[in-house]
């Protein structure tokens, strides 16, 4: 079945440093895939998302390319802040008479100032 | 357009009692979508409901259920309550369209319920 895999954190980095949190996903068909960002006790929120190969979904400093030939989705961001630290999780959705969704077990980002 | 809304956002209840949650979709979202997320097992599906029907279903025992209104207005009901449930509960609503594109979940802030 889909499903995702994103690495485990939790990734510890300073202040304007670069991000990268890896997602890489298995699924049939032409899924749509997304981050989501929560911050400590919220819900998730949408981050970005992309519906198509070489999509490029973007949102406050944050990229992310969907990469079919790699099934991959990496988040990146160029120079993070402390308000960033929260918990990021790669998600898919795929359609097969309904709508699925998948959830990554997320990844916690702590940003020292 | 507002979003997804919860209530309430915490509750106590001791082991045995039941409890039902609410969730009110975006105006217009047909799918709501319910997960149960701890620490331990992070982020896991229960159930999505759509135009009053489930739709599909997470593997949970029967103690969790849920419905929803011709609103879209959704709840759901865990019964004999275990220590085990405390957890923040998510709701999750879509327009849940086939064929329409892509189908995007928006979440609401959640119910935090503790089991004593």
């Amino acid at each position: 079945g889909d499903s995702v895999t994103q690495m485990e954190g939790p990734v510890t980095l300073s202040e304007e440093a670069f991000l990268t949190i890896n997602c890489t996903y298995t699924a049939t068909g032409y899924p749509s895939l997304f981050w989501y960002v929560q911050y400590p006790g919220e819900g998730l929120q949408l981050l970005l998302k992309a519906t198509k190969a070489d999509d490029k979904g973007s949102n406050k400093g944050f990229e992310a390319t969907y990469r079919k030939e790699t099934t991959s989705f990496h988040l990146e961001k160029g120079s993070v802040q402390v308000s960033d630290s929260a918990v990021y999780f790669c998600a898919l959705s795929n359609f097969s008479g309904t709508y699925k969704y998948i959830f990554g077990t997320g990844t916690r980002l702590k940003v020292l100032a | 357009k507002a979003g997804v809304t919860q209530t309430p956002r915490y509750l106590i209840k001791t082991r045995g009692q039941q409890v039902t949650l609410s969730c009110s979709p975006i105006s217009g979202h047909r799918s709501v979508s319910w997960y149960q997320q701890t620490p331990g097992q992070g982020l896991q599906f229960l159930f999505e409901y759509f135009s009053e029907t489930q739709r599909n279903k997470g593997n949970f025992p029967g103690r969790f259920s849920g419905r929803q209104f011709s609103n879209s207005r959704s709840e759901m009901n865990v019964s004999t309550l275990e220590l085990g449930d405390s957890a923040l509960y998510l709701c999750a609503s879509s327009p849940g369209l086939a064929g329409r594109g892509v189908d995007t979940q928006y979440f609401g802030p959640g119910t935090r319920l503790t089991v004593l």
